[in-house]
């Protein structure tokens, strides 16, 4: 059972434009969101983060918006950039923090 | 500090064989969770261990297996491979305790292809 989806497969985007990637959850005993980005042939790394208490956490141009009513969220990228071209994995966790409920990815190209 | 190590890093088996991957985290983290990487279905959770002790399991076959040592380090058995366990598989780290937000340090994972 897929708690946590993330419905749009791919996205393409140009240089300097948004990226907003989409995520959306089930399980309403989710606590803390995460985002984490992968590159080919290396391991997730951890991107941004978000409280259930927060709506919104901003790092740099990566920005989180949480909807917990909608149970949804979502990462923009402002600017985009050609190394932010990678697979991002919307990911939650309950009161068991070192399990992580991941969606399926979405795969970013940023176009030149 | 040095990062979560994963070997093998690649392999090949064939069906009805058993592979042993194995992890090991960065220091001082006492928490390692193992994942199962697939196209198409994102990250599963198979088990996680703590000093040494099993916290919590995904919903895997009992072919999948785990354990953690005393220094840490942790290995996953499957056991009588089947072709669907083609997959990478991802090793993370964190400290694991209570309060910890969940944010996971993960290894390059080891890509696992069944014949």
């Amino acid at each position: 059972d897929q708690q946590v989806k993330q419905n749009s497969p791919s996205l393409s985007v140009q240089e300097g434009r948004i990226s907003i990637l989409n995520c959306d959850y089930t399980n309403s005993m989710f606590d803390y969101f995460l985002w984490y980005k992968k590159y080919p042939a290396e391991g997730p790394t951890f991107l941004i983060s978000i409280s259930s208490i927060k709506d919104k956490n901003e790092d740099g141009r990566f920005t989180v918006f949480l909807n917990k009513s909608a149970k949804h969220l979502s990462l923009h990228i402002v600017p985009s950039q050609p190394g932010d071209s990678a697979v991002y994995f919307c990911a939650a966790s309950g009161h068991l923090p070192y399990k992580l409920s991941f969606g399926a990815g979405t795969t970013v190209t940023v176009r030149a | 500090k040095a990062g979560v190590t994963q070997t093998p890093r690649y392999l090949i088996k064939t069906r009805g064989q058993q592979v042993t991957l194995s992890c090991s985290p960065i220091s001082g983290h006492r928490s390692v969770s193992w994942y199962q990487q697939t196209p198409g279905q994102g990250l599963q959770f198979l088990f996680e261990y703590f000093s040494e002790t099993q916290r919590n399991k995904g919903n895997f076959p009992g072919r999948f297996s785990g354990r953690q040592f005393s220094n840490s380090r942790s290995e996953m058995n499957v056991s009588t491979l089947e072709l669907g366990d083609s997959a990478l598989y991802l090793c993370a780290s964190s400290l694991g305790q209570r309060g910890n937000t969940g944010e996971l340090f993960f290894g390059e994972g080891s890509r696992l292809t069944v014949l």
